[in-house]
C-alpha cells in the first residue's frame, strides 16, 4: 500500500513565524502536492512538483513556498504566517511521468492554527 | 475548460435506503474519473476508480460507479447505507490535469 505521512496532525504558530510541513511518500511516486482544504472551498492545490527540485505553482500559491531535495519529500513552507492560512492542509503523490499522472493518495493532513 | 460539478453539497439518507451522490464533467479529452471519501480530520481515500474498459466500477466498502459518456456523468452509488459512510466525497477526473470537485457531504441518520 502506498503511505504517505505527514510531520504533524496539529500544528498552532504564531503570526509572523516561519512555518514547515513536510510530507513523505513511500511509492516512489514522481508527483507530489499540496493542497489546503476549507469549509465551503473544497480543495485548493497550492503547488505540484513532477519531479526533485521542479515545482509548479497551482491555484493558490501567494505566500508559499516549497522544496523537494529528495524524491520522496516535498515539503511546504510559509516564509511569514498569517491568520488566514489557518486551514487543513494535505499532501499527496501520485505516479506519472507527465504533470499530473494517476490517482492521487493522501496523506492523513495537517490541521494548522495561527493566532 | 475543465471542471467537475457534484450536485448538493449536502445529501441526507436514512440508514438502509439507497446513497445517490452525483457528479458531473466537462473535459476535452477522455477523462480518468475517480470517487474519494474524506472521514473527518481525515485525509481523502481512493473509493473506486474508471480508466478504460467497463463502465461499472465496484470500489471499497459497496459503493459502485457508473461512467456515462453521453452524459458525462459518474454517479456513486450504494444499495444500502450504513452509519459509517457518513463522510465527505469528492468526485475527481484526470484528463489534462487532475480536477477535485467540491464535494457532497453525506449524512446518515438513524
Amino acid at each position: 500500500d502506498v503511505k504517505v505521512t505527514q510531520s504533524s496532525r496539529y500544528l498552532v504558530k504564531r503570526t509572523g513565524e516561519k512555518v514547515f510541513l513536510e510530507c513523505v511518500q513511500d511509492m516512489d511516486h514522481e508527483n507530489m502536492f499540496w493542497y489546503r482544504q476549507d469549509p465551503g472551498l473544497g480543495l485548493r492545490l497550492i503547488y505540484f512538483s513532477y519531479d526533485v527540485k521542479m515545482k509548479e505553482k497551482g491555484d493558490i500559491p501567494e505566500g508559499y513556498s516549497v522544496s523537494r531535495e529528495k524524491k520522496e519529500r516535498f515539503s511546504l513552507i510559509l516564509e511569514s504566517a498569517s491568520t488566514n492560512q489557518t486551514s487543513m492542509y494535505l499532501c499527496a503523490s501520485s505516479l506519472g511521468g507527465g504533470t499530473w499522472g494517476y490517482e492521487q493518495y493522501f496523506g492523513p493532513g495537517t490541521r494548522l492554527t495561527v493566532t | 475548460a475543465q471542471s467537475v460539478t457534484q450536485l448538493g453539497s449536502h445529501v441526507s439518507v436514512s440508514e438502509g435506503a439507497l446513497v445517490l451522490l452525483r457528479c458531473n464533467y466537462s473535459s476535452s479529452v477522455p477523462p480518468y474519473l475517480f470517487w474519494y471519501v474524506q472521514y473527518p480530520n481525515q485525509g481523502l481515500q481512493l473509493l473506486l476508480k474508471y480508466t478504460t474498459g467497463a463502465t461499472l466500477v465496484k470500489g471499497i466498502n459497496g459503493f459502485e460507479a457508473e461512467f456515462k459518456k453521453s452524459e458525462t456523468s459518474f454517479h456513486l452509488t450504494k444499495p444500502s447505507a450504513h452509519m459509517s459512510d457518513a463522510a465527505e466525497y469528492f468526485c475527481a477526473f484526470y484528463g489534462q490535469n487532475f480536477v477535485f470537485g467540491p464535494g457532497t457531504r453525506l449524512s446518515v441518520l438513524p
